[in-house]
């Protein structure tokens, strides 16, 4: 079984500063790794993933995610947010023989102007 | 491209009601998913289809939820009666058989029982 923790539920930081949203995974077998973006009413979007090689993915929007097995983390940065990145965040993971993805709670990003 | 559509966006209900939600996938996508999203939470999987048929409704409450996906394309999710802790927001998602790395995310329909 899989799961993944979203150690912070909301993250407020000023417009400009960057930011790191954590992720941790659990998982008996290797795994898939997703960043999901919800904005207000709206579906989710995916700003990358994490299927194989480079451990250092780049997504959509300046956001980057690092895959670090030893600590089973994937945590999400992006150098310089904007006020537009106001939004959910959720991570997600999927295990090489499956199709579900299995979510976190979630965490709140306020970029204060 | 159109992608994939939900309707209703809102709908709200006395408890012990039946309320219906209904997606649209992609055209084209073989698989379609209806996920759970209760408030401060992240989406949890009810019912994963692969063309018409459901292939894993572990998640899915069959005591009065059910789902259906006739012709593989169009998919109503169904709830009869409804209760209080039903109110969340479900998400229907589709993607191409066999590829679960792109799926795409309807907006969702938001329930609130009253």
């Amino acid at each position: 079984a899989q799961s993944v923790t979203q150690l912070d539920s909301q993250v407020p930081v000023f417009e400009e500063a960057p930011v790191e949203l954590r992720c941790n995974y659990s998982s008996s077998v290797s795994v898939y790794l997703f960043w999901y973006v919800q904005y207000p009413n709206q579906g989710l979007q995916l700003l990358l993933k994490y299927l194989s090689g480079s451990t250092l993915v780049k997504g959509i929007n300046g956001f980057e995610a690092e895959f670090n097995k030893s600590q089973t983390s994937f945590h999400l940065r992006k150098p310089s947010v904007h006020i537009s990145d106001t939004a959910e965040y959720f991570c997600a993971v999927s295990s090489t023989g499956a199709n579900n993805l299995f979510f976190g709670t979630g965490t709140r990003l306020t970029v204060i102007p | 491209e159109a992608g994939v559509v939900q309707s209703p966006r809102y709908k709200i209900i006395e408890k012990k009601q039946p309320v219906a939600f209904w997606c649209n996938p992609i055209s084209g996508h073989n698989t379609l998913y209806w996920y759970r999203q209760n408030l401060g939470q992240g989406p949890e999987l009810l019912i994963r289809y692969e063309n018409e048929e459901a292939v894993d409704d572990s998640q899915l409450p069959k005591d009065r939820f059910s789902a259906e996906r006739l012709k593989g394309v169009d998919s109503t999710l169904k709830i009869q009666p409804a209760e209080l802790g039903d109110s969340a927001v479900y998400l229907c998602a589709s993607s191409l058989e066999g590829d679960r790395f792109g799926y795409t995310f309807g907006s969702g329909t938001r329930l609130t029982v009253v």
